[in-house]
């Protein structure tokens, strides 16, 4: 079946570094899955950070982007500058083609360090 | 605004005692989600909808049914509690099709305990 790897289930980021939390994922079909990070914020419910649908297109919200790489099978989040507010839970996840119900990875949270 | 909501917030429950979960949705969505999430699993899928009167097994189903009767209301039954059902269990909602296809719209969970 669909499954996503999360590597990382803790990071500790000094507030304005680089982050790169790392996303692979394994579909069934044979096409392109839909590719998703969700985030929970501290005291929120988990919501969607951002979506991408295409191989090889990028998507961005809030300073972050991540890259569809279809060779590769990674989705990895990043941004370049991290805030003290980014601090969350951060949850990859992939929908094979069709109206297929979304499987998630493990999660990784995020704490930035002032 | 549209949501997901879930009863109770809280449940505490005992082995062998049926227990009730409860969604509601407004945001007039096809699809509709149950997921558990357990430290070092993330969310892992129960069960899912994909209109009134219909349910499918997800990745994890064994111990848990789903009832569909309408299209904002989906329910999870845990007919017979145990210990290892422990966790938070949250429901989601979702378009099936157009542009916001497979994007999920979350509730706020129900921590369950069974003692």
């Amino acid at each position: 079946g669909d499954s996503v790897t999360q590597t990382e289930g803790q990071v500790t980021v000094s507030e304005s570094k680089s982050l790169i939390i790392n996303c692979t994922y394994s579909a069934t079909s044979i096409g392109y899955p839909n590719l998703f990070w969700y985030v929970r914020y501290p005291g929120e419910g988990l919501q969607l950070l951002l979506k991408v649908i295409t191989a090889g297109q990028k998507g961005s919200s809030r300073g972050f982007e991540a890259t569809y790489n279809k060779e590769a099978t990674s989705f990895h989040l990043q941004k370049a500058s991290v805030q003290e507010s980014d601090s969350a839970v951060y949850y990859c996840a992939l929908s094979d083609l069709g109206n297929n119900a979304p499987r998630f990875g493990a999660g990784t949270k995020l704490s930035v360090k002032p | 605004e549209a949501a997901v909501t879930q009863s109770p917030r809280n449940k505490v429950a005992v082995t062998g005692g049926k227990v009730t979960l409860s969604c509601n949705q407004t945001n007039n969505h096809n699809n509709m989600y149950w997921y558990r999430q357990d430290t070092g699993h993330g969310l892992r899928l129960i069960h899912y909808s994909y209109g009134a009167g219909s349910t499918e097994k997800g990745d994890i189903p064994d111990g848990y049914k789903a009832s569909r009767p309408s299209q904002e209301n989906f329910s999870l039954i845990l007919e017979l509690a145990t210990p290892s059902q422990t966790s938070v269990y949250f429901c989601a909602s979702g378009d099936a099709g157009g542009p916001s296809q497979n994007t999920l719209y979350f509730g706020a969970g129900t921590r369950l305990s069974v003692l």
